[in-house]
């Protein structure tokens, strides 16, 4: 079975705080992701990583930064936390696969209140 | 620009009956279509996708159908069972750039006994 684990379940931050989001899977995935879930606008790509050291933006990097030094690892950073990061942030990865008809398997999320 | 499209926020279904949840799309490109379900504090889980060549892909009692003339697509449910009530969010992949999914909305299924 695949696993992607997030670090916290539920995070209570203050404005202007530095945010650290961690995610680990344990597939050897080369592809990881990081999504944002608010009501209504469904699921909303952060940032995505292909290999180790690389990263790409997503639809909504503004305000995100991203780092991937090992292959099972992926940190989603929140350089200064704003209230309008408050959401639900889901972590993903998946297989290169020849033909590009991977899956992606989520973690179970982590829900961050910015106060 | 929504590329995908799951234009029911909600749907009400008794128990036994079929679910039929519907997701459009815009870009011809899309060569894959994956069905996520979603329970409140949880990550969505996979439930079946549909490659482009196909028109139909079924598994146990959710079966996806591709109507690719009118970009279209469907996932039903038969039997629903309460157990089914959760978000459902259709993706779609394009071929170009790299694997990243395009996501709907999403669509809330309520199953009542």
């Amino acid at each position: 079975d695949v696993k992607v684990t997030q670090s916290s379940r539920y995070l209570v931050k203050r404005t202007g705080e530095k945010v650290f989001l961690e995610c680990v899977q344990d597939m050897d995935h080369e592809n990881m992701f990081w999504y944002r879930q608010d009501p209504g606008l469904g699921l909303r790509l952060i940032y995505f990583s292909y290999d180790v050291k690389m990263k790409e933006k997503g639809d909504i990097p503004e305000g995100y930064s991203v780092s991937r030094e090992k292959k099972e690892r992926f940190s989603l950073i929140l350089e200064s936390a704003s209230t309008n990061q408050t959401s639900m942030y889901l972590c993903a990865s998946s297989f290169s696969l020849a033909g590009g008809q991977e899956t992606q398997y989520f973690g179970p999320g982590t829900r961050l209140l910015v106060l | 620009d929504q590329q995908v499209k799951q234009n029911s926020p909600s749907l009400s279904v008794q128990e036994g009956r079929i679910s039929i949840l519907n997701c459009d799309y815009t870009n011809s490109m899309f060569d894959y279509f994956l069905w996520y379900k979603k329970y409140p504090a949880e990550g969505p889980t996979f439930l079946i996708s549909i490659s482009s060549i196909k028109d139909k892909n079924e598994d146990g009692r959710f079966t996806v159908f591709l109507n690719k003339s009118a970009k279209h697509l469907s996932l039903h449910i038969v039997p629903s069972q309460p157990g089914d009530s959760a978000v459902y969010f259709c993706a779609a992949r394009s071929p170009a750039g790299y694997s990243t999914l395009t996501f709907g909305k999403g669509t809330m299924l309520l199953v009542s006994p």
